[in-house]
């Protein structure tokens, strides 16, 4: 199985402030297609998840701007640029190249 | 508008059945895979199960293969996970989720599965 690291796990951070989680792979997710599936997910508290960043770098439909990713190989950044009050939840990385999918272990944003 | 809505949850004993589903609506159904992921109670996200959309193709982690199945009716717009021989582990806030191509853009509110005695 694909091993998802992620890093920060706790992530305090002032408002206003820019905030970047790092995601780790244990292997490629290059897909047989060329492609790159890993996306990130936000989880606001007691909310199913929400799909923000797809394909390392697609931000979904209505996601802000705020929200960035990038990455190749096997490490992979989410960044806010400026955190907002409801940025405030749990954010996972997830890729989608080989079953069985897997998650990284969630990192917790909080606001200082 | 995309919807996804599970149902079935419930408090079931060690060695029971339960029975999920999930009715979609706001797309073609039928065009898309889907998937259940569950969360443990405090826990992160785990991966369950997916199917194709037409062929019906299916995979499972490993936890529960031969005693979880899933499933969908294209006619009715459902997906459903029938689960047997459940155990404590099992006991989690259940999602479905539709899949794009490679990512998942759709989630349910999820149901609570409750495996205890």
């Amino acid at each position: 199985d694909i091993v998802m690291t992620q890093t920060p796990l706790s992530l305090p951070v002032t408002l206003g402030q820019p905030a970047s989680i790092s995601c780790r792979s244990s292997q490629s997710l290059v897909y047989s297609d060329g492609n790159i599936y890993l996306s990130w997910l936000q989880q606001r508290p007691g909310q199913p998840p929400r799909l923000l960043i797809y394909k390392i770098s697609n931000r979904f439909s209505g996601v802000p701007d705020r929200f960035s990713g990038s990455g190749a190989g096997t490490d992979f950044t989410l960044k806010i640029s400026r955190v907002e009050a409801e940025d405030v939840g749990v954010y996972y990385c997830m890729q989608a190249t080989q079953f069985p999918y897997t998650f990284g272990q969630g990192t917790k944003l909080e606001i200082k | 508008e995309v919807q996804l809505v599970e149902s079935g949850g419930g408090l079931v004993q060690p060695g029971g059945s339960l029975r999920l589903s999930c009715a979609a609506s706001g797309f073609t159904f039928s065009s898309y895979a889907m998937i259940w992921v569950r969360q443990a109670p405090g826990k992160g996200l785990e991966w369950v199960s997916e199917i194709s959309g037409s062929d019906g193709r299916t995979y499972y982690t490993d936890s529960v293969k031969g005693r979880f199945t899933i499933s969908r009716d294209n006619s009715k717009n459902t997906l459903y996970l029938q689960m047997n021989s459940l155990r404590a582990e099992d006991t989690a806030v259940y999602y479905c989720a539709k899949a794009g191509l490679g990512h998942f853009d759709y989630w349910g509110q999820g149901t609570l599965v409750t495996v205890s005695s």
